[in-house]
């Protein structure tokens, strides 16, 4: 069985700062981890994944998550933050490409002026 | 292009009623979820379906839900006899099994509130 945990339920954070959303897994197979993001009112759209190869990926907003195997983590990371970030971000894991996903309880980024 | 849709975006049953959810996917796209997301949580896995075929179901929280995609294309998720704890946004995502990028697109989901 697969779980996720972000312990993180709410991170508060002024725009322009960095910040990082914690996410640990539990797998006892190969894992593809994923971030998801869901903006206020909309439906969840993704926004990184890991598959294999680099550990550090990247998204086209400037967001990078790195895959650490050692630790089972999956952190994503934001070296300066906008107001247009506020959104609740979920962590997610399948054991392959087209399986169903394990997600966590979401953390909620809350970024002010 | 379109993305998934779904209907009704809000529905509100009493308890005891029956309800359907809807759900049409990217056209094209093979593989098709259901996930509910109760309050405060992640989105919590119910069943999937290949074409037409329901490959797993072991999400479903009891006998009185109830998925089919007949046609391998819109899917319909069914309540019977609702429950106040069924109270969740169900979700609706596809995904192309000829595509490398494994991302599953959701829908906006249905909020269901049993009364």
């Amino acid at each position: 069985a697969q779980s996720v945990t972000q312990l993180d339920s709410q991170v508060p954070v002024f725009e322009e700062a960095p910040v990082e959303l914690r996410c640990n897994y539990s797998s006892s197979v190969s894992v593809y981890l994923f971030w998801y993001v869901q903006y206020p009112n909309q439906g969840l759209q993704l926004l990184l994944k890991y598959l294999s190869g680099s550990t550090l990926v990247e998204s086209i907003n400037g967001f990078e998550a790195e895959f650490n195997k050692s630790q089972t983590s999956f952190h994503l990371r934001k070296p300066s933050v906008h107001i247009s970030d506020t959104a609740e971000y979920f962590c997610a894991v399948s054991n392959s490409g087209y399986s169903t996903l394990t997600f966590g309880k979401g953390t909620m980024l809350l970024v002010s002026p | 292009g379109a993305g998934v849709s779904q209907s009704p975006r809000y529905k509100v049953a009493k308890r005891g009623q029956d309800v359907a959810l809807r759900c049409d996917p990217i056209s094209g796209h093979v593989s098709l979820f259901w996930y509910q997301q109760a309050l405060g949580q992640g989105p919590e896995f119910l069943t999937y379906f290949q074409n037409e075929a329901q490959l797993d179901k072991s999400g479903l929280p009891s006998d009185r839900f109830f998925a089919e995609r007949p046609e391998g294309s819109v899917s319909t998720l069914k309540i019977q006899r609702t429950q106040q704890e069924d109270s969740a946004v169900y979700l609706c995502a596809s995904s192309s099994t000829f595509s490398s990028s494994y991302e599953q697109y959701f829908g906006p989901g249905t909020r269901l509130t049993v009364t």
